[in-house]
């Protein structure tokens, strides 16, 4: 089944540990998107990607960092300068037929949890 | 400023009623796009709907509508004969285009509205 995977569902952190969030998508899709939901939010962007070897910062990239190294394959890592990490983080994909419309589709989430 | 507000936190009905979800949406763009999402408890995001600003025909899909109305920026959902199934928190969110010139967009999302149907 075409799909987003995100592993793992429950992540924890000691304060001033990295950690990478994993997200994989067989829908061949080109986009792909990181959000971040703290309790009782919306989601907010963190890092979006449209090609290969190509990402941008969204509204809360500080802390953050991402690759994209290919298409399926879209890593977030959750650095030591992230003030505040503990959130559920959901990744995302979309198409990209120009129209700047194209449906986002979400994988099940990461809980981060910092100790 | 591109903001979508869900004024209502927290609805609980009884199962069959119906329910109505509001979501009100702010946007200088005169082509957008607006979305519904349901997260059940176990946090997936799943998509309903997208609406375009130029298509203002009310929508209908088995117990779900939408009603948007581009005079009041009003994009809300009604669920008919609720079921215990649809407990779950509904999103809202506008689709901005990025500012660096991608053809992409990216959601705004209003802070959701949980929904609990009792028995």
């Amino acid at each position: 089944d075409g799909g987003i995977t995100q592993s793992p569902k429950y992540l924890f952190r000691k304060e001033g540990q990295n950690v990478t969030l994993s997200c994989e998508q067989n829908l061949n899709h080109d986009a792909m998107y990181w959000y971040r939901q703290d309790p009782g939010q919306g989601l907010r962007l963190i890092y979006y990607s449209q090609i290969v070897n190509d990402f941008q910062k969204g509204d809360i990239a500080e802390g953050y960092s991402v690759s994209r190294e290919k298409k399926e394959s879209f890593p977030l890592t959750v650095t030591s300068a992230q003030k505040n990490p503990t959130a559920f983080y959901l990744c995302a994909s979309s198409l990209t037929t120009g129209t700047g419309a194209d449906t986002q589709y979400f994988g099940p989430g990461t809980r981060l949890t910092v100790l | 400023a591109q903001k979508v507000t869900q004024a209502q936190t927290e609805i609980s009905v009884v199962e069959k009623e119906d329910v109505t979800l509001d979501c009100v949406y702010e946007t200088r763009d005169t082509t957008y796009y607006l979305f519904w999402y349901k997260q059940p408890p176990s946090g997936e995001l799943v998509f309903l709907i997208r609406r375009n600003s130029f298509d203002e025909q009310n929508e209908i899909s088995g117990r779900y509508s939408w009603n948007f109305q581009k005079s009041t920026s009003s994009f809300n959902f009604t669920i008919t004969a609720s079921q215990v199934v649809d407990s779950a928190v509904y999103f809202c969110a506008l689709l901005r285009r990025m500012n660096y010139g991608g053809s992409q967009g990216n959601l705004i999302f209003g802070k959701g509205t949980k929904l609990s149907v009792k028995p």
